[in-house]
């Protein structure tokens, strides 16, 4: 069953920290591997698009990482600033007509 | 506006009732999804329409929702005789589908839809 773990399921950090969040998946075969930020409230807003190929990708403090083999992905938030207080989604798409396969997400806030 | 707008943003019904969500994709996206959100749990993918082809429906969780959407545009989700658990957040996304690996899909801010 095509299936996406996120870890934790939520985050307490102070601001200025770092932290990494995990997403796991058992989606074959395998697409491409999508971070979405959504605010409360908002829809999901997209972050990286990593394919098969890609091991790492960086939008401003954000960096994704993708181990295909392992089947496993990271999304490593530097510097955090409130305004990153938000659900993190992790979406996997298969080959073909397979729908996207969305995670849980993980609630993060930051604290001041 | 340029991003995806669905209306209306709240909709509170009684049971049994039928209800229209609205989505209206940005202009020349030809995909266009429906998702549904509950309380706690990721997103359900429910429909998928691309360009002029039949629409994917695998995700309808029954025949009580059916969606349209006319002139490869504006997108309607129906949900008629609507139950409790039909109460969730329904998030509507469209993509220019340039390419599977690339579509990457804009996200409306979803209509919370309450069954009481």
């Amino acid at each position: 069953k095509n299936q996406v773990e996120q870890s934790p399921q939520s985050l307490i950090i102070l601001e200025g920290k770092n932290c990494t969040l995990q997403c796991n998946y058992t989606v074959s075969p395998f697409s491409n591997l999508r971070w979405y930020k959504q605010d409360t409230g908002r829809g999901p807003v997209s972050l990286t698009i990593m394919t098969f190929s890609e091991n790492t990708k960086s939008n401003g403090r954000y960096t994704a990482t993708l181990d295909a083999d392992t089947k496993q992905s990271s999304l490593h938030i530097t510097a955090s600033q409130l305004s990153d207080s938000a659900s993190y989604i992790c979406v996997v798409r298969g080959s073909g007509n397979t729908p996207l396969v969305f995670g849980k997400g993980t609630r993060l806030s930051v604290i001041a | 506006g340029a991003g995806v707008s669905q209306s209306p943003s709240n909709k509170v019904t009684e049971k049994g009732k039928d209800v229209e969500l609205r989505c209206d994709p940005i202009s020349g996206h030809t995909a266009l999804y429906w998702y549904r959100q509950s309380l706690g749990q990721g997103l359900e993918f429910l429909i998928y329409f691309q360009g002029n082809s039949a629409p994917d429906k695998s995700g309808l969780p029954s025949d009580r929702f059916s969606a349209e959407r006319t002139g490869g545009s504006v997108s309607t989700l129906t949900i008629q005789r609507t139950q409790q658990e039909d109460s969730a957040v329904y998030l509507c996304a469209s993509s220019s589908y340039l390419a599977v690996s690339t579509d990457t899909q804009y996200f409306g801010p979803g209509t919370r839809l309450t069954v009481l």
